[in-house]
């Protein structure tokens, strides 16, 4: 256990569904990444938050995606109309001033 | 990853030998990379890091080379357990992580 959480391990959604994440990272880590994985892949960056602010977005997250970090805590990462090329494994990573970058367990996206 | 990239997708190697992961970027300026273990089900694993003013550094078990020269890493990993079975990415990192396709380690007795 990494000290990251990410809620739900596993969700099954029909196309044309939306969908939230979430992500707790460690309680002192100031920054929060999201990451895609689809299989056979290495992640691939989606978007990270220095506190509360969204500094990047990768040109991979739509429209139909959007993430947030309310209060510089906990991150939520919604899919909307959800399309079967959208199944893969979401990751979520934070990281503190002087520490390398720790990822929870992820959530697996099946659109059916 | 735009930048980072392994030779080798399966690597299968007796539990006791040495193991040899490469991985090449393409980035001249990159000057910090990060290789992580990933287990089914899980997320990455950081193993070890190496920055460009070093060409070696060594954990426990685990040596990374970096070549500048010709823009390239591996990472050995000594006496190979079954543990050790896992999918191995080599990882730039610069105000993100950018990971390589990974190179998947078996271990067989």
């Amino acid at each position: 256990d990494t000290g990251v959480s990410q809620d739900p391990r596993h969700k099954i959604t029909k196309r044309g569904q939306n969908v939230t994440f979430r992500c707790d990272p460690i309680s002192e880590h100031n920054r929060l990444y999201w990451y895609r994985q689809t299989l056979g892949q290495g992640p691939e960056f989606l978007t990270y938050f220095q506190n509360e602010a969204q500094l990047e977005k990768s040109r991979l997250l739509s429209d139909r995606f959007s993430a947030e970090r309310p209060k510089g805590s906990f991150s939520t990462l919604e899919i909307q109309r959800t399309e079967q090329g959208d199944s893969a494994m979401y990751l979520c990573a934070s990281e503190g001033l002087n520490t390398e970058a720790f990822f929870g367990q992820g959530t697996r996206l099946t659109v059916v | 990853g735009e930048n980072v990239g392994l030779h080798l997708p399966t690597l299968s190697v007796q539990e006791g030998d040495n193991s040899i992961i490469n991985c090449a970027y393409s980035n001249s300026a990159s000057d910090y990379f990060i290789w992580y273990k990933q287990e089914s089900g899980k997320g990455p694993q950081f193993i070890i890091d190496i920055r460009s003013n070093m060409d070696k550094r060594q954990g426990q078990r685990v040596t990374v080379l970096l070549n500048k020269t010709v823009k390239h890493l591996s990472l050995q990993i000594a006496a190979t357990q079954p543990g050790d079975s896992a999918v191995y990415f080599c990882a730039e990192r610069g105000r993100k992580l950018i990971f390589g396709t990974g190179t998947r380690l078996q271990v067989f007795p």
